[in-house]
């Protein structure tokens, strides 16, 4: 069984702020993809990182895979009312995703 | 955009009934895959499914499921005599490629209540 274990669980931060959220496994993935879930809705794609050191970026949000495939975070920039939502980091490989619990984010006006 | 659908939405049922979930995948996908995701738990894998053959599955997919291509477009899951711990939401996902080189792209789900 391949754990990926994310951190934090909660976060609450003002308008404005940076977070990151972090993503660690003690299992090497051949990429990793970041999603973002809404109540009642299926996960949304949002970046896959797939070679160690990769840095990806979309808009404020920053991804970044770890040298050894083991790990990764989420940073987002100058966070929004709109960023608050749960972003689940899963691991990808052969033929399935491996997720973690997710981080819910909010972030208030 | 091409999307991932599913049908229903969500299902009642008793248990002991048999119920089948359905998915269209993204049309030129090859490789399609079921999660479920019980109320305030993480997404769980149940299986992997490429050229009308399973490629993997979970210890959570037992002999009560099945899953199947009928006919080229559609991808069923089937829970042959539903439990209470079945209560969860289902979702489908397609890829072009296999899972560790290419993205997964999920539907919106199924919500399943056994009562």
């Amino acid at each position: 069984t391949q754990l990926l274990e994310q951190s934090p669980q909660f976060l609450s931060i003002q308008e404005g702020e940076n977070l990151t959220v972090y993503c660690n496994s003690s299992s090497v993935f051949s990429s990793l993809q970041w999603y973002r879930q809404e109540p009642g809705e299926g996960p949304v794609l949002l970046v896959t990182v797939v070679t160690g050191g990769e840095v990806k970026k979309l808009k404020r949000l920053t991804f970044q895979f770890g040298d050894a495939r083991k790990d990764s975070s989420l940073h987002i920039t100058a966070a929004q009312p709109g960023d608050t939502g749960l972003y689940l980091c899963a691991g990808a490989n052969d033929y399935k995703l491996s997720f973690g619990a997710g981080t819910t984010v909010t972030v208030r006006a | 955009e091409p999307e991932v659908t599913q049908t229903p939405s969500h299902q009642v049922t008793q248990m002991g009934q048999e119920v089948i979930l359905r998915c269209v995948p993204i049309s030129n996908h090859l490789y399609f895959y079921w999660y479920r995701q019980i109320l305030g738990q993480k997404v769980e894998f149940l299986v992997s499914f490429y050229n009308n053959e399973i490629s993997e599955k979970s210890e959570i997919f037992d002999d009560q499921f099945s899953v199947e291509r009928p006919d080229g477009s559609n991808f069923t899951l089937k829970i042959r005599s539903t439990k209470l711990e079945d209560s969860a939401m289902y979702f489908c996902a397609s890829s072009y490629g296999l899972a560790g080189t290419d993205t997964q792209y999920f539907g919106p789900g199924t919500r399943l209540t056994v009562l």
